[in-house]
């Protein structure tokens, strides 16, 4: 049971390039999300997920899209990053009715944009 | 939407000494309030987390209190240890909405 995994550790854009940050979960969590955080601002939602195929705004969801296309995956996507997209990432997972809400946090993914 | 006030946003104490970090929060619909510790470089872990059908929850050295008609919730740690020492941050969910608001995180500094 490897809990919620992210992919990458680390990751350095150009300002304008693309990427996709991958979250996956093994605990059949209903509820996915994405996190940013910054020194001094607290964990901030980016979007997340009630359910497969499912998707929301968070509090700063601009400059982010996001999929949930398996119950398992909850993908995050820059489509041109910028500097200001420099953060730590944090996935998490919730929801079985056994377990309730308590969120499950991933390793997290540490981004630099140039 | 729902706002989280967590204070201070440092505290050092010596090891042995308790340890009180305090959350505000506006939405009166929020039920659901939990305490994660994160350790520098590693990620956030719920130590302990309160529902708003009780005032008190204890866990060995860790205890959490909720006032709802004042808005409030603390944490409290006995016995510090240096092992203590990390960011913890507070949240509030009103669970049918599945989402938590952190408030900004307390550094906690423990000295031997």
């Amino acid at each position: 049971n490897a809990g919620v995994t992210q992919t990458p550790k680390f990751r350095v854009l150009k300002t304008g390039q693309s990427m996709t940050l991958l979250c996956a979960q093994d605990m059949n969590h209903e509820y996915m999300y994405w996190y940013r955080q910054d020194p001094g601002m607290g964990l901030r939602l980016i979007h997340y997920s009630v359910g497969e195929g499912t998707t929301a705004k968070g509090e700063v969801p601009d400059g982010y899209n996001v999929s949930r296309l398996k119950k398992q995956n909850f993908l995050l996507g820059l489509e041109s990053a910028a500097p200001s997209q420099t953060s730590v990432y944090f996935c998490a997972s919730s929801y079985t009715p056994i377990e309730g809400d308590t969120q499950y946090f991933g390793p997290g993914t540490r981004l630099t944009v140039l | 939407g729902e706002n989280v006030e967590q204070h201070p946003s440092t505290l050092s104490v010596q090891e042995g000494d308790s340890a009180v970090i305090k959350c505000t929060y506006s939405d009166s619909a929020s039920n659901y309030f939990p305490w994660y510790k994160q350790e520098l470089g590693k990620r956030p872990q719920l130590i302990i987390d309160i529902r708003s059908n009780v005032g008190e929850k204890k866990d060995q050295r860790i205890a959490v209190t909720l006032n709802k008609t004042a808005k409030h919730f603390s944490l409290h740690i006995t016995e510090t240890q240096p092992e203590d020492s990390a960011v913890y941050f507070c949240a509030a969910s009103n669970a049918g909405y599945s989402t938590l608001t952190f408030g900004k995180g307390t550094m906690l500094l423990v000295s031997p």
